[in-house]
């Protein structure tokens, strides 16, 4: 079955620092990427998604790229913030009608000052 | 427009109770999932309810029922309480044709004493 595997956290990087957290993923056909974050207290957010082989998400500085030949989705930014601190998820979506969503273990990440 | 609402916010029960966690989906939005996110773990999907019928269900058992009414507001219900049932319980929706986006409420906090 359709599977996501995470890099495991927790995560801790220094303002400004560079970002990268991993996934991959199993499935049949050609599914959808997704990465939510979920901030302290709040619920689940869409980050950025990708459809198709090779489109790239990005949102508020964040990016990643739906890479059919290695199976995986990475997320990065450049430069991170202490706002950025917060819980991220991969997740897919596999081919038809079934909405529902395949998540990764969610990886923990701290910024400090 | 009115984001996806869940109530009650956080809830008490003890083994063997009953409960039932309401969602009120994003305006004009037909389908609605539930997830059981365990701490410190990603979300699993328990089932997705589309125009009021039940459209795919996770590996849950039975005594996890739902239902959607006319006004795609949605309800879980989770009979025979276990300790293991303490989780974080989350609704989405979405509208088919959307590219697969869901929109998340703020999750129902569940502890079973």
């Amino acid at each position: 079955g359709n599977s996501v595997t995470q890099m495991e956290g927790p995560v801790t990087l220094s303002e400004e620092a560079f970002l990268t957290i991993n996934c991959t993923y199993t499935a049949t056909g050609y599914p959808s990427l997704f990465w939510y974050v979920q901030y302290p207290g709040e619920g689940l957010q869409l980050l950025l998604k990708a459809t198709k082989a090779d489109d790239k998400g990005s949102n508020k500085g964040f990016e990643a790229t739906y890479r059919k030949e290695t199976t995986s989705f990475h997320l990065e930014k450049g430069s991170v913030q202490v706002s950025d601190s917060a819980v991220y998820f991969c997740a897919l979506k596999g081919a038809g009608n079934n909405r529902k969503l395949i998540w990764g273990l969610g990886t923990s990440l701290a910024v400090n000052p | 427009e009115t984001g996806v609402t869940q109530s009650p916010t956080h809830l008490i029960k003890t083994r063997g109770q009953q409960v039932t966690l309401r969602c009120s989906s994003q305006s004009g939005h037909n389908t609605v999932s539930w997830y059981q996110q365990a701490l410190g773990q990603g979300p699993q999907f328990i089932f997705q309810y589309y125009r009021e019928e039940e459209n795919g269900r996770g590996n849950f058992p039975p005594r996890f029922s739902g239902l959607q009414f006319p006004n795609y507001s949605s309800e879980l219900n989770v009979n025979a309480l276990e300790l293991d049932d303490s989780a974080l319980y989350l609704c989405a929706s979405s509208i088919p044709g959307t590219k697969d986006e869901q929109f998340f409420g703020p999750g129902t906090r569940l502890t079973v004493l």
